[in-house]
């Protein structure tokens, strides 16, 4: 099947720094990634849609400029948490659809696990 | 009322038994409709799509009902590797711009 990786998988960092999340789809174009959030035993939550080439569509109460999203290719798109609080770590997790397959299926990376200190 | 609901459980269920579990949509325009099982601390996985015929996978057996807004999932023969979250998944217009995540339902089964 189609994979998606993420990366980091964990990232333990300084409140107040920025830090950079990539998600690659490795075998397969797409024109769509997607970025959750997961809080403790709860359920995934859209926070932004990542179109290749353009602006990322953000979820209502999710702030753009405190999560850039960048998808500058159809294999590539990055989160960057800027100026990160303890209350910003979580669990974040990219999938992507793959570009021409409308299955409904979306792959998931494994997750990037961010604690803000 | 939350867009996609789910018992959040636990079901606690023996090796051997058969469980359900119920998801509710409130969207009547949602088109696409999935189960992903998500084990603790990974990231979810497809385990099957609903169709609206209802379909069958192995010991996996899954419903939509488009009048009444709700997609089921029947697994018969429980095996403690089927211990997992399931999450219903819900998306609008067939496309991939609105995906909505149930809040997951968790399965434990028990030797």
């Amino acid at each position: 099947g189609a994979v998606v990786s993420q990366h980091p998988s964990r990232v333990i960092c300084k409140s107040g720094t920025s830090v950079k999340i990539e998600c690659r789809s490795l075998d397969f174009q797409a024109t769509t990634m997607f970025w959750y959030r997961q809080f403790p035993k709860k359920s995934l939550m859209l926070m932004a849609t990542s179109n290749e080439g353009s602006k990322a569509t953000y979820e209502q109460g999710v702030e753009k400029d405190k999560f850039l999203i960048n998808h500058a290719s159809l294999t590539l798109s990055t989160l960057t948490v800027t100026s990160a609080h303890p209350e910003d770590s979580s669990f974040y997790i990219c999938s992507a659809a793959e570009a021409g397959r409308n299955t409904g299926e979306l792959f998931f990376g494994e997750g990037s696990r961010l604690t803000v200190l | 009322r939350k867009e996609v609901e789910q018992d959040p459980g636990p079901f606690n269920v023996p090796e051997g038994a058969t469980v359900a579990f119920n998801c509710t949509y409130s969207n009547s325009a949602s088109q696409s409709f999935f189960w992903y099982r998500q084990d603790c601390r990974k990231e979810p996985k497809l385990l099957m799509s609903v169709y609206s015929s209802g379909n069958e996978d192995g010991r996996f057996t899954a419903q939509l009902n488009r009048a009444s807004q709700y997609i089921s999932l029947l697994i018969r023969d429980s095996k403690l590797s089927d211990s997992a979250t399931y999450l219903c998944v819900v998306t609008l217009s067939g496309g991939y711009q609105k995906v909505t995540f149930g809040t997951g339902t968790k399965l434990q089964v028990i030797p």
